[in-house]
């Protein structure tokens, strides 16, 4: 079992729509998670994190279930701007440090 | 404030030849990381960094790859003798305190590399 897991997508929404992401992680010992963006050929950039007792920013709400491992990112109104791989984060106790493990990401394209 | 510089953006090299990756961490950051992207595939950890330290390498091949972050000047990864399956986005981040107080990392643009 891979350690994060995404559903690759893609998923293509039209404008305004409300669309949900899940991730699930494999390691119980997992501390923190969040969310990263990566445009297309750019580099990821931090979202949001996600709390235990879920979190919102704006139009994007964050939701952590530990005793199923999973996480959900929650887009609503999705914008064209919207469109991009969205990277579930997971950070966990490694070799000699704290390591960030990246799920391979969900495509996200917002349709006019 | 600038933020995390890597160069070159690109660079092809032949088989056999060694390529050699450039990251500047944002001004007041003392922590790298590497990570490594093929095409479709998501990042993966390499290696982390403090200045003359190397924290964690669990990530490297155990050939042919090394990393560097010294006194003075930027961190570098260096690849010898490099094959076709080396043809990725290597990614440069760094933070200004380890992963563990923070999931924030700032990436830079990265370094494509392709072998011929």
């Amino acid at each position: 079992r891979k350690e994060v897991e995404q559903d690759p997508g893609p998923f293509n929404v039209p404008e305004g729509a409300t669309v949900a992401f899940n991730c699930t992680y494999s390691n119980s010992a997992s501390q923190s998670f969040f969310w990263y963006r990566q445009d297309c050929r750019k580099e990821p950039k931090l979202l949001m994190s996600v709390y235990s007792s879920g979190n919102e920013d704006g139009r994007f709400t964050a939701q952590l279930n530990r005793a199923s491992q999973y996480i959900s990112l929650l887009i609503r109104d999705s914008k064209l701007s919207d469109s991009a791989t969205y990277l579930c984060v997971v950070i966990h106790s490694g070799a000699g440090s704290y390591q960030l493990t990246f799920g391979k990401g969900t495509k996200l394209s917002v349709i006019p | 404030n600038a933020g995390v510089m890597q160069n070159p953006r690109h660079l092809v090299r032949r088989r056999g030849q060694e390529a050699r990756l450039r990251c500047s961490p944002m001004k007041g950051h003392s922590h790298v990381y590497w990570y490594r992207q093929l095409p479709e595939e998501g990042l993966k950890f390499m290696v982390y960094l403090q200045k003359e330290n190397i924290i964690d390498e669990s990530g490297m091949p155990k050939e042919r790859f090394s990393a560097e972050f010294p006194k003075e000047g930027p961190s570098i990864l260096r690849i010898q003798q490099v094959v076709r399956g080396d043809s990725a986005a290597y990614f440069c981040a760094s933070s200004p305190y380890g992963t563990q107080n923070t999931g924030e990392l700032f990436f830079g643009e990265g370094s494509r590399l392709t072998v011929l």
